[in-house]
């Protein structure tokens, strides 16, 4: 059974720094793999979706990588901001049903 | 139109109740899923619906059933409910067999039993 991890689980940080979150698989057999933001006691927000075929994605201050071989995807925030403050989650998709969440990582981005 | 609606946003019920969550989305889906969410976990699958059938059933107890009216709509029904229930239930859709296609995910349901 595919298994996703993500560390750290929490990391706190000054305004402005760049940071990394990880996100790793146990089984490279994947479609896709998405990156939510969840803001606490909210729905998920879709961040970045990046295909099987492709090594990464951008949005903004956003960039998303993954190297499917080796079963790892990491999400890269620039100039970080309070408001990028939320719970990160990764989840990959193996086929139509089968969508695997890691258990994420809680940012807090100091003022 | 690119989201899913769920409401209520929150709901608090007796065990004795009987109460519905409600999920729609207009983007011509036709895969939806309902997920439940415990604090400081990750979404766990409940049901998943293709085509307006029920495709997945992943052991959830009775007193939570599922209905797809229609294309657009997603209904959880609520009976008998347990304190160990409360969570945020999620609901979210996808393309049905565009695997390269991504999960939207509704602001979900926050549900407590008392």
């Amino acid at each position: 059974k595919q298994e996703v991890t993500q560390i750290p689980a929490a990391l706190s940080v000054p305004e402005g720094e760049n940071l990394v979150l990880n996100c790793s698989f146990t089984d490279s057999a994947i479609y896709n793999l998405q990156w939510f933001r969840q803001d606490p006691g909210k729905g998920l927000t879709s961040l970045l979706l990046i295909q099987s075929s492709q090594r990464e994605q951008t949005s903004g201050r956003l960039n998303a990588s993954l190297d499917k071989s080796s079963g790892r995807s990491t999400l890269y925030i620039a100039a970080s901001q309070p408001g990028d403050s939320a719970t990160y989650l990764c989840a990959v998709r193996e086929n139509f049903n089968k969508f695997y969440f890691g258990s994420g990582t809680k940012l807090n981005v100091k003022p | 139109d690119t989201e899913v609606t769920q409401t209520p946003k929150h709901l608090v019920m007796g065990m004795t109740n009987k109460k519905s969550l409600k999920c729609e989305q207009h983007m011509g889906h036709r895969a939806m899923y309902w997920y439940k969410q415990k604090a400081k976990k990750p979404p766990e699958l409940m049901f998943v619906y293709s085509y307006e059938k029920l495709s997945i059933n992943e052991s959830v107890p009775s007193r939570f059933s599922p209905e797809c009216p229609n294309s657009s709509l997603l209904n959880l029904h609520l009976h008998a409910l347990q304190p160990e229930d409360s969570a945020l239930y999620l609901c979210a859709s996808s393309q049905e067999r565009r695997l390269n296609y991504g999960y939207t995910f509704g602001s979900g349901t926050r549900l407590t039993v008392v």
